[in-house]
Parts: C-alpha cells; structure tokens; sequence
C-alpha cells in the first residue's frame, strides 16, 4: 500500500517558467492538502481538495497559483510566471477523511529557483 | 495565521532522558494533532487528541491537552538517538469553516545526544 507519492522530488526553474507538482494521494483517500514549507519554518496551508472540488483555497495566493485534483489522476498545484520567493519545499498530504483527521504526507518536492 | 507555537524552539538531550515539548494556541479547537518531521522528509503523524480528552498515550508517547490554558505538551520517554526531528502541532480551529485548515506550529527542534 504506497504512501503519498510527489514527484517531481526536485524542480528546478527558471524566473518567468511554470512549474507543476504532481500528487498521487493514498488509495482510498479522496481528500489532498497542499502545504508550503520555508527552511526553518512550519508549514503554511495552502488549499484543501476533494475529487474535483476545491474546498479551501484560503491560503492560496490570489495571483499565478492554482490547484487542481480531477476525478482521474493526480493532483496538480500549478505555479505560473515563478519568481525566487517561491523557492520553498510543497508537500502533499491525504486523508481518508475531511479536515479533522490525521493526515498522510508524501516526502515533498522541493522547488528551487534561479 | 499562525495557531500553534511550539516551545523551546529547540532542545538537546541525552540519550535515555525524557524530552517535554510544549504547544500553545490560541482560539478553540476540535482537536490537536502532534506530528514529527526528519531533516528533507515529510511529516509523520504521531498522535491526536480530542478537546473533550486531557491525556493520551502511544508507546514511549504521552501527549496532554489544557484546553483552559490552550495549551499542550508532548512528553517522549526514555529517548532514542532516532528520535532526532522537529516536532510540530497542529490544530483546526473550531471555527466551523475550517478556514486555514490544519494550522501548524514552527515546530521544536529535538536533538538526541548518543
């Protein structure tokens, strides 16, 4: 039974480029977070999906980042345009049930740009 | 918005001895989540404690909640030089939105000294 897989585990982009983060939850889990990670930091929410709904995107930011989790497939977080303050680690976690419930992360893909 | 505070922000310890980590938040809450996280990996969850409970344990862990205080302590016994992470709490807001989702703390840094 695999974990939360993540790929790419590094992505290296250039200012100006796209860059998208893949996200393949638990199987039996309908429920993906999105979480940004600084060095030496907690980790900041990003956005709550079920199978192609959004629930919470709260803690997106307004411009150039979007999410996405279709009925197949995995789930995308979408950087457009990236500039070096999105240099930081995105990790993905599932769970089996909504927001209250322990969650389940993959190992992250750290995103660095240049 | 940051809800949980971790405190200290770090802590070394001998091998054998027990470390105490302490959480503190600050509006109500369904319940709280403990998590560890090593150096370039994901977050892993160790234990989660309703608001209507004030002390649970798993193995060499033991985790109390005040919700008068609004505050929480993680307590390992008999430490292991694997016990070496950062260790963050989480909380969701009894806010009935969900918004913000699972808000994590900066976290503690453990160190086990062999």
């Amino acid at each position: 039974n695999a974990g939360v897989m993540q790929n790419p585990r590094h992505l290296v982009r250039r200012r100006g480029q796209e860059a998208r983060l893949r996200c393949s939850p638990m199987k039996g889990h309908s429920h993906v977070y999105w979480y940004r990670q600084l060095p030496e930091e907690g980790l900041k929410f990003m956005v709550y999906l079920q199978k192609e709904n959004i629930i919470d995107e709260s803690g997106m930011p307004k411009e150039r980042f979007s999410a996405e989790f279709p009925k197949e497939g995995p789930s995308i977080l979408r950087i457009q345009q990236v500039v070096r303050g999105d240099s930081a680690a995105y990790f993905c976690a599932s769970s089996p049930k909504g927001y209250y419930e322990k969650l389940f992360f993959g190992s992250g893909t750290q995103l660095s740009v240049l | 918005s940051q809800q949980g505070e971790e405190d200290p922000q770090a802590l070394s310890i001998q091998e054998g001895e027990n470390a105490t980590m302490n959480c503190s938040y600050k509006t109500s809450i369904n319940n709280l989540q403990w998590y560890r996280q090593n150096s370039g990996r994901g977050l892993v969850h160790l234990i989660l404690i309703r608001s209507n409970e004030r002390e649970k344990h798993s193995g060499r862990l033991r985790v109390t909640l005040d919700t008068s205080k609004k505050s929480s302590s993680l307590l390992i016994t008999a430490s292991r030089a694997a016990d070496t992470a950062s260790y963050f709490c989480a909380t969701d807001p009894d806010s009935g939105g969900g918004a913000d989702g699972l808000t994590f703390g900066k976290g503690t840094h453990l160190i086990i000294q062999p």
